[in-house]
């Protein structure tokens, strides 16, 4: 299986700042996606990572407020902007790979914004 | 669009019974469906997936699920709880392949007692 690491794996902070989370991935991957899952509730796909070019966000999210990149096969950041309590939640991150037909995801970041 | 709902946020069971995890799914094309596991502080595991082919797929740790088409239902079974299940399970549905974006349930936490 692949094996997703991200950082930070927690962090706290303060409101109107922004955050960068780093998922980073063993071996080469097709899919990157970054998921939502916010406390006590289910996970949201918030977008799909292209490499070399823009991602592409689900409805309801945008890029001036999570904007991603994906230099290359393995890696990505997600930053979430202008942060606000609502914020809170985890942030997973996910791949698909040529040789496994089914996704992985990584242990998440949990953030916090007070 | 298509979407999961997954009946009961909370399930209790003692060890040794019988495991019933509901999930309901909506789609306008044969859909491909998952339940994955998460454990407290960890990322998703895949438990199975149904693709095409037999509608009874057997999954890791013992679980089982059966695609029944008229009912659109995808139940996840396992027919001796063990304490080492307890964890928070999600049914997710995607439309478009084994390593696409996924639609989650609002998922399940499986309490297991002595």
């Amino acid at each position: 299986s692949a094996v997703i690491s991200q950082k930070p794996s927690r962090d706290i902070c303060q409101r109107g700042t922004s955050l960068t989370i780093q998922c980073q991935v063993d071996s080469q991957v097709t899919m990157m996606f970054w998921y939502r899952q916010q406390p006590g509730q289910s996970l949201t796909l918030i977008a799909t990572a292209n490499q070399g070019s823009e991602a592409t966000y689900e409805s309801g999210f945008v890029i001036d407020k999570f904007p991603i990149s994906r230099p290359n096969l393995t890696f990505s950041t997600l930053t979430v902007s202008n942060m606000s309590p609502e914020d809170s939640s985890i942030y997973l991150c996910s791949v698909t790979t040529t040789r496994y037909n089914e996704q992985f995801f990584g242990p998440g970041t949990r953030l916090t914004v007070l | 669009a298509q979407s999961v709902t997954q009946l009961g946020s909370h399930v209790s069971v003692s060890e040794g019974a019988l495991v019933l995890l509901r999930c309901n799914y909506s789609s306008s094309v044969p859909p491909y469906l998952f339940w994955y596991v998460q454990y407290p502080n960890q990322g998703l595991q895949l438990l199975l997936k149904y693709t095409t082919g037999a509608t009874l797929v057997k999954g890791i740790n013992g679980f089982e699920a059966e695609f029944k088409k008229s009912e659109t239902s995808f139940h996840l079974t396992k027919p001796s709880a063990h304490m080492s299940d307890a964890a928070e399970y999600f049914c997710a549905v995607s439309d478009t392949g084994t390593a696409s974006k996924l639609t989650f349930g609002t998922g399940t936490r499986l309490q297991v007692t002595l």
